[in-house]
């Protein structure tokens, strides 16, 4: 079975500061797909990133890094000098590999509050 | 373009009626997603379409839920004889079908309440 543990149900910082998300994965499966999911108050999930199994590097993008660790069954996401517009509830999802399609599996997320 | 589009944004309805939510997806994404998403809660995988055809219906919670996408386009999730506990959002995603390295793009979701 497969699941995800996102512990942090809220999270409330001011602007500029950096701020981390946390996300634990379980999963029998010895390749698999993790993502981010990024739910602004209006509902549609925009995605945000899609690591495979195998590439445990980290990655920037702009202000968001991943941090991807196989030995500790995470892959945490930060967001450094945060801004009001992040304001968004964030899913952490793990697919399988070579299944012909893309089953999700979504944490609970974690609602990020960023005041200004 | 155009992105995934949801019809009701909201729907109301009473236990035991039926309803429908419609969903059109990406032009060209030939793979399509129901997700349910109770309150407080991360969306739940209810059935994949790939084309015409539903090649995973095994998140559908039980025979009351049923979906279509007869023409490979636009799908309809049908619930018959709502329960209070089918309030939730329904959210739809679609992709191009080119398997597990897919990106979904998602709808806004239909709020479905049943009183």
């Amino acid at each position: 079975a497969q699941k995800v543990t996102q512990a942090q149900t809220e999270i409330s910082v001011v602007e500029k500061e950096d701020v981390t998300l946390d996300c634990v994965y379980e999963t029998r499966d010895t390749t698999y797909y993790l993502f981010w999911y990024k739910q602004p108050p209006s509902g549609e999930l925009v995605f945000l990133i899609r690591r495979n199994s195998f590439d445990e590097q980290n990655e920037i993008s702009g202000r968001y890094s991943w941090n991807f660790q196989k030995s500790t069954s995470s892959f945490n996401f930060t967001i450094t000098a945060s801004q009001v517009v992040d304001s968004a509830v964030y899913f952490c999802a793990l697919s399988r590999m070579n299944t012909g399609f893309q089953k999700l599996v979504f944490g609970t997320g974690t609602r990020l509050l960023v005041s200004p | 373009g155009a992105g995934v589009s949801q019809t009701p944004s909201n729907k109301v309805t009473e236990k035991g009626k039926y309803v429908e939510l419609r969903c059109d997806p990406i032009s060209g994404h030939t793979a399509l997603y129901w997700y349910r998403q109770s309150l407080g809660q991360g969306p739940e995988f209810l059935i994949y379409f790939q084309g015409t055809g539903a090649a995973d219906d095994s998140g559908l919670p039980n025979d009351r839920f049923f979906a279509v996408r007869p023409e490979g386009s636009v799908s309809t999730l049908k619930i018959q004889r709502t329960e209070r506990g089918d309030s939730a959002v329904y959210l739809c995603a679609s992709s191009l079908g080119q398997g597990s390295t897919d990106t979904q793009y998602f709808g806004p979701g239909t709020r479905l309440t049943v009183l």
